[in-house]
């Protein structure tokens, strides 16, 4: 299926605690797995990715893990910060109809993250 | 580096009327995404382009969108005649290969239709 979903829809944390986001998807053939952030009237940007043969990738204060089994990932941000606000999108890559090994990116519907100082 | 360009920002027309957007991808990049996004929701991919080859095109509503990507490099999307249901913000994203990778999206244009 083209599904990914996202959840929750909105999460608002105290500054200094952590986040979790939660993205789930159907395509057992997806292997590629952005996470977007999106700050009011912005463009989406890239802030970390994964590929299916790693379970987890870090970078500072954001990490991302795999569980390729329950076709489920989740964006982890730890001692959030006021500018850690904004939009979380996720993506997955699903097979593209009728092109072998073809695939394009589906996007989850988002989470407003809100850091509460 | 320079980003994805977009223009215009931002565009208001009535219903009925037509509309076109235009896209300059990162240098280099060889494919070219156009995503529609509604309000409150994530992009939907509208059409994608490897070169100036069309890869993609099952979500773009034909009877009244229409895209090209001329040489291979600047790519225009056109909306004849807009629709209410239209309004959103159009996203073009660049990415280097052909394989699904790293996307980086332009700042977009918001159309209001009316």
């Amino acid at each position: 299926g083209e599904n990914v979903e996202q959840h929750p829809s909105t999460l608002s944390v105290q500054e200094g605690d952590s986040a979790v986001i939660k993205c789930t998807y159907s395509d057992s053939a997806s292997n590629y797995f952005p996470w977007y952030k999106q700050e009011l009237g912005k463009r989406p940007q890239l802030i970390i990715d994964i590929r299916s043969n790693v379970g987890e990738k870090k970078d500072q204060r954001i990490a991302v893990t795999l569980n390729k089994t329950a076709k489920h990932f989740s964006l982890h941000i730890t001692e959030t910060q006021p500018e850690d606000s904004a939009v979380y999108f996720c993506a997955a890559s699903i097979k593209r109809r009728g092109e072998e090994g073809a695939q394009k990116l589906v996007f989850g519907q988002g989470t407003r993250l809100t850091i509460n100082p | 580096e320079a980003g994805v360009a977009q223009s215009p920002r931002y565009k208001i027309i009535e219903k009925r009327q037509s509309v076109a957007f235009w896209c300059n991808p990162i240098s280099g990049h060889a494919t070219l995404y156009w995503y529609q996004q509604i309000l409150g929701q994530g992009p939907k991919l509208l059409i994608q382009f490897q070169n100036n080859g069309v890869v993609d095109d099952s979500q773009l509503p034909k009877d009244r969108f229409s895209a090209e990507r001329l040489k291979g490099v600047d790519s225009t999307l056109k909306i004849q005649p807009a629709k209410l249901e239209d309004s959103a913000v159009y996203l073009c994203a660049s990415s280097l290969g052909w394989w699904v990778s790293k996307q980086f999206f332009g700042p977009g244009t918001r159309l209001t239709v009316l």
